[in-house]
């Protein structure tokens, strides 16, 4: 079965770039999403089709895909933005989540 | 305003059952290819089920493929999972998660439910 790798941890410092990394065999050749979640909440859509921002996520959150790795890169971090981040894709007629990702902003 | 709301979940014995539906407004449910997604506690997200804006395909993650069933009532705004043979591993929060791609291969969720919380213990 298609497995999505995620580091289980990541650690920024205030308004410094955060990248948070998900990979998986030719992940460049399929379509990538990312989920936050913060503690006790549902998760929430930051980036769709590898690139795209939903309405009303901070331009501060972008995303790319190539080869075998996607990417979440969150610039100028913000205390907010520590949570849970998760990334997503299609194979075989199953949906795969990444592990996760702890963001700790300190 | 979109609104996904769960129900449906609470205690449960280990071997029973139980049926879990998400109540839709906001938007045209019929339009719209649905996903159940669930979170053990402390644990990392796992897709359980898909089905499409009809209801005429369907799709299960092996992991729980035979014990659960998806289902949907468009004309009542709702969708459902049935889920039979529950153990101890089952228990965990259970997100109801709308997909607006029409095509599965570009599948994402934008809107979530709260979820509702099943737990399968004696």
């Amino acid at each position: 079965s298609y497995e999505l790798t995620q580091p289980p941890s990541v650690s920024v410092s205030p308004g410094q770039t955060a990248s948070i990394t998900c990979s998986g065999d030719k992940l460049g050749n399929k379509y990538t999403c990312w989920y936050q979640q913060r503690p006790g909440q549902s998760p929430v859509l930051v980036i769709y089709h590898d690139i795209k921002r939903p309405s009303g996520i901070p331009e501060r959150f972008s995303g790319s895909n190539s080869g075998n790795t996607a990417t979440l890169t969150i610039s100028g971090t913000q205390a907010m933005d520590e949570a849970d981040y998760y990334c997503q894709a299609w194979d075989s007629s199953t949906v795969v989540f990444g592990g996760g990702t702890k963001l700790t902003v300190l | 305003e979109v609104q996904l709301v769960e129900s449906g979940g609470g205690l449960v014995q280990p071997g029973g059952s139980l049926r879990l539906s998400c109540a839709a407004s906001g938007f045209t449910l019929s339009t719209y290819n649905m996903n159940w997604v669930r979170q053990a506690p402390g644990k990392g997200l796992e897709w359980l089920s898909y089905i499409s804006g009809s209801g005429s395909t369907k799709y299960y993650a092996d992991s729980v493929k035979g014990r659960i069933t998806i289902s949907r009532d468009n004309a009542k705004n709702s969708l459902y999972l049935q889920m039979n043979s529950l153990r101890a591993d089952d228990t965990a929060v259970y997100y109801c998660a709308r997909d607006p791609d029409t095509a599965v291969l570009r599948m994402y969720f934008d809107y979530w439910g709260l979820g509702t919380l099943v737990t399968v213990s004696s």
